[in-house]
């Protein structure tokens, strides 16, 4: 089935350093979305990018798709120890099909 | 302001009782969904509703009931059947199902329920 697949599956980096998180899906997808999920709480959308987008900026989030090696990849930059979290993608594969969420990666951001 | 509310936070189940767990969204969104994540793993649809009087199942079920009667409020009932329950139960809500020009829209989440059987 349609499914993302995080990219490492946990990463610890040092603060002010940027993290780098990517995601493969299998089968062609009509937009991609990031997620990002604080311990025991919901997930928060940050940023969709469509089919035909290849860049998107967003703060400092930076998400750039490969649709050609259906993959996408995540970088925050300059991290802090807030952006501790899991994040995750979201792919959809077909028009009115629900998207799937990866199992995400888990960042640690050490002060 | 507006967002999802999910209560209880905690919840318990004695064996052989359902539970029933509550969503209430008031952003005026048409689309409404169910997911359970277990621990270390992404999320799995369990039901999911794009208008009022309309659901459909998602990917794992069983065991598991919702009904949509209101836009705002999609219960979900983790019935007895419901053999492995304990998890991370997240709900959430979007504009819409999908969009006009394809692929689906941002989902809005609330804090989930965490169910344990006692």
């Amino acid at each position: 089935s349609q499914q993302g697949e995080e990219d490492p599956q946990a990463l610890s980096i040092q603060e002010g350093e940027n993290a780098t998180m990517n995601c493969s899906y299998k089968t062609s997808i009509n937009n991609l979305q990031w997620y990002r999920q604080n311990s025991g709480r919901g997930l928060v959308h940050l940023i969709l990018i469509r089919s035909n987008e290849r860049e998107k900026h967003s703060g400092r989030l930076r998400v750039t798709l490969d649709t050609s090696k259906k993959s996408s990849s995540l970088l925050i930059t300059a991290s802090r120890a807030a952006d501790t979290a899991s994040y995750f993608c979201a792919t959809d594969a077909d028009y009115g099909q629900n998207f799937v969420f990866g199992p995400g990666t888990r960042l640690s951001v050490l002060p | 302001d507006g967002g999802i509310t999910q209560s209880p936070k905690y919840l318990f189940r004695k064996e052989g009782q359902n539970v029933t767990l509550s969503c209430e969204q008031n952003l005026n969104h048409d689309a409404m969904y169910w997911y359970r994540q277990d621990p270390g793993q992404g999320l799995r649809l369990i039901y999911y509703s794009q208008i009022v009087n309309d659901f459909q199942k998602g990917d794992i079920a069983e065991g598991y009931s919702v009904s949509r009667e209101k836009k705002e409020s999609f219960p979900l009932t983790v019935t007895s059947a419901q053999k492995n329950p304990t998890a991370f139960y997240l709900c959430a809500s979007s504009i819409d199902g999908v969009s006009r020009s394809g692929g689906n829209q941002p989902q809005h989440f609330g804090d989930g329920t965490r169910l344990s059987i006692l």
